[in-house]
């Protein structure tokens, strides 16, 4: 499967825990996306890295929020002292930089903070 | 980013065609009209996109109004597993920095 992968599927954690989500995108991608979905709504836009650059940042993405791609390859998203608001799918998506195609998705992480 | 309309759900019956709206009245002339769909516990995923003239491929086919302010993604004949959410997004380029996802139209498929 040369998909985009994204570990856990799922994550449950105490409030004000620290949660780490990781996404490989497909191989040649250089660019990747991070998204939240709540329940009922379209994803809404976080990040993006082009190879190892993180080039834009939503206002969504507070200083609890940090993201790396340290080698241009996997990201990570972390999420530093978790509230009950962050309960979200984080969904990671990539694509090459010029390309015909969209961008193609994996299935999420699922966070819930208790 | 220009905004899209869509209605919130449809129906429709298993193998007749489906057609989904979606009103765009602000696009500007960079503007390329996206379609993505998300079914049940997946990600998103790609199904076409166009900028002025009408799309095919395998998945779906995309008509775009001559005046651009609106489209309609059309699924030659509807399946089970074409229930899905719908989004409709408008994209400055084709390499874009990232999607504005609106809320999208749910469509179910009745046997």
């Amino acid at each position: 499967d040369t998909g985009v992968s994204q570990n856990p599927r799922h994550k449950i954690t105490k409030r004000g825990q620290n949660v780490t989500f990781r996404c490989d995108p497909i191989s040649e991608h250089n660019r990747l996306y991070w998204y939240r979905q709540t329940l009922g709504q379209g994803p809404e836009f976080l990040t993006y890295f082009q190879n190892e650059a993180q080039l834009e940042k939503s206002r969504l993405l507070s200083d609890r929020f940090s993201a790396e791609r340290p080698k241009g390859s996997f990201s990570t998203l972390e999420i530093q002292r978790t509230e009950q608001g962050d309960s979200a799918m984080y969904l990671c998506a990539s694509r090459k930089a010029v390309s015909l195609y969209g961008y193609t998705f994996g299935s999420g992480t699922r966070l819930t903070v208790v | 980013d220009a905004k899209t309309t869509q209605p919130n759900s449809m129906e429709s019956n298993e193998e007749e065609p489906v057609h989904l709206p979606c009103n765009h009245s602000t696009i500007s002339g960079t503007d390329y009209i996206h379609w993505y769909r998300q079914l049940p516990s997946q990600g998103p995923e790609y199904v076409i996109h166009g900028l002025t003239s009408n799309v095919n491929n395998r998945m779906a086919s995309l008509a775009i109004a001559e005046d651009r302010k609106s489209s309609t993604l059309i699924l030659h004949r509807a399946t089970l597993r074409d229930a899905a959410v719908y989004y409709c997004i408008l994209s400055k380029e084709t390499s874009g920095s990232r999607l504005t996802f609106g809320e999208g139209t749910q469509l179910t498929v009745n046997p």
